[in-house]
Order: C-alpha cells, then sequence, then structure tokens
C-alpha cells in the first residue's frame, strides 16, 4: 500500500508569502505528527493529531504556524508570512495508534521549504 | 547533556566491513527507534524495539534496557548503506520522540 505522501517536495517562496504543505498519512493511520528539520540539525516536533483532534501544538514555534486535520485523513502545515527562519524540511509522520509501549511511526519524504 | 546521544557523529568506512552505531538514553523509555535519512531524502523507519534484538536482512539492533543502550549493525556493509543514522526514542510518559543527533555514515566502494 501507499506510504505517507507529502506535497509539494520542494517549495520556494519569497519572506512574508503564506505557505501551505499538505500531509497525506497512511490509509486508516489515527496519530499524524509534523516535524521541523533545520539543515543539519535533527527533526523537532511541531504539532500532533490524534483524528482530527489537535492534542499537542506546543512546538509550533510562532502563531504564524497552523496545523489541521479537519476530517482526520489528509493534514495540512500552513505559515503565515514566511521568514527566512522558517527554511527546513518539514517532516510528516503517521502512526496506526497511540500504544502504551511505544509505536512506529511511518515517515513522508518531507517538503523542502526555502524562504528567499 | 542530550537524553539522547550517539557515537560516533561520523563514520566512513570500506565496503564490507562490519558498521556499529551506538546510542545512549538517559530517560525513562516505552520504545526506542532506529531511522535512515538519505541525503536531501526522508526518514525511513528501519527498527521499533523496546526489548532484545531485531534483525531484518543486513541490519541488527540491539537494546540494553538495564544499560540504557542500544546499538545499530550493518553487516557486509555497502555504499547505498551511505546515510544518516539516527536513534530516537519514545518516552514513557510522552508520545514524543526525542532525537540524537544522528550519525553519518560513508560507505566507500
Amino acid at each position: 500500500g501507499a506510504g505517507v505522501s507529502q506535497s509539494p517536495r520542494y517549495k520556494v517562496a519569497k519572506r512574508g508569502q503564506d505557505v501551505a504543505l499538505r500531509c497525506d498519512p497512511i490509509s486508516g493511520h489515527v496519530s499524524l505528527f509534523w516535524y521541523q528539520q533545520a539543515l543539519g540539525q535533527g527533526p523537532e516536533f511541531l504539532t500532533y493529531f490524534q483524528n482530527e483532534a489537535q492534542l499537542d501544538k506546543s512546538g509550533l514555534p510562532s502563531d504564524r504556524f497552523f496545523a489541521e486535520r479537519p476530517e482526520g485523513s489528509v493534514s495540512t502545515l500552513k505559515i503565515q508570512r514566511t521568514q527566512q527562519e522558517d527554511s527546513a524540511v518539514y517532516l510528516c509522520a503517521s502512526s496506526l495508534v497511540l500504544g502504551q509501549r511505544g509505536y512506529e511511526q511511518y515517515f513522508g519524504p518531507g517538503t523542502r521549504l526555502t524562504v528567499t | 547533556k542530550n537524553e539522547v546521544e550517539q557515537s560516533p557523529q561520523n563514520l566512513t568506512a570500506q565496503e564490507g566491513e562490519f558498521i556499529t552505531i551506538n546510542c545512549s538514553y538517559s530517560v525513562g523509555i516505552s520504545a526506542l527507534h532506529w531511522l535512515q535519512q538519505h541525503p536531501g531524502g526522508g526518514i525511513v523507519s528501519l527498527f521499533m524495539l523496546s526489548s532484545g534484538k531485531k534483525k531484518h536482512g543486513r541490519l541488527i539492533a540491539t537494546i540494553n534496557i538495564q544499560e540504557k543502550h542500544s546499538s545499530l549493525h550493518i553487516t557486509a556493509s555497502h555504499p547505498r548503506d551511505s546515510a544518516v543514522y539516527i536513534c530516537a526514542v519514545t518516552m514513557d510518559s510522552n508520545y514524543q520522540l526525542i532525537w540524537g543527533a544522528g550519525t553519518k555514515l560513508i560507505i566507500k566502494p
């Protein structure tokens, strides 16, 4: 079956533009995560959804970042008034369930955002 | 001190060599993950383990819960194994992944 897909794969935005990044998780996966990975760094947690509920958005760096998953499947990460420091790879991951013994996250290919 | 530490940071080896990458952690965990990231590519989950040992092809992952240590081994390494290998843990009390800094592996033909 298909894995996690993300679009676009690459996005160049001018400073101040709004961007929308899409994530299609594996069908039936309950949990969805967004991560931000700056160049040469490890991924940093942004936000977490369980179905359509955004249970944790503590990692969103500012109020310019907004994520939604209205029907509990596809998710969109929106960044308003992009800044150069927003340049990074944005990774989406999904998992079937959130179990007490940990869970396996399946990652998408990422969207590389470059803000000029 | 980082909660998840990997070593070495960089590793260059010849094709065919046996590779070991180490991961130590300082928090209580429910699972440990080994992931692979190719340059410019997305992240692929290799293993998730909470005890013992797992094997998949030429890859072997082990974990010692008492010592809070895990190793990833690659047997008969090949240039296509060149990638960044990341250790990450899921804490007992939290669903978030805590990431190690990664090990950049280069296998020369």
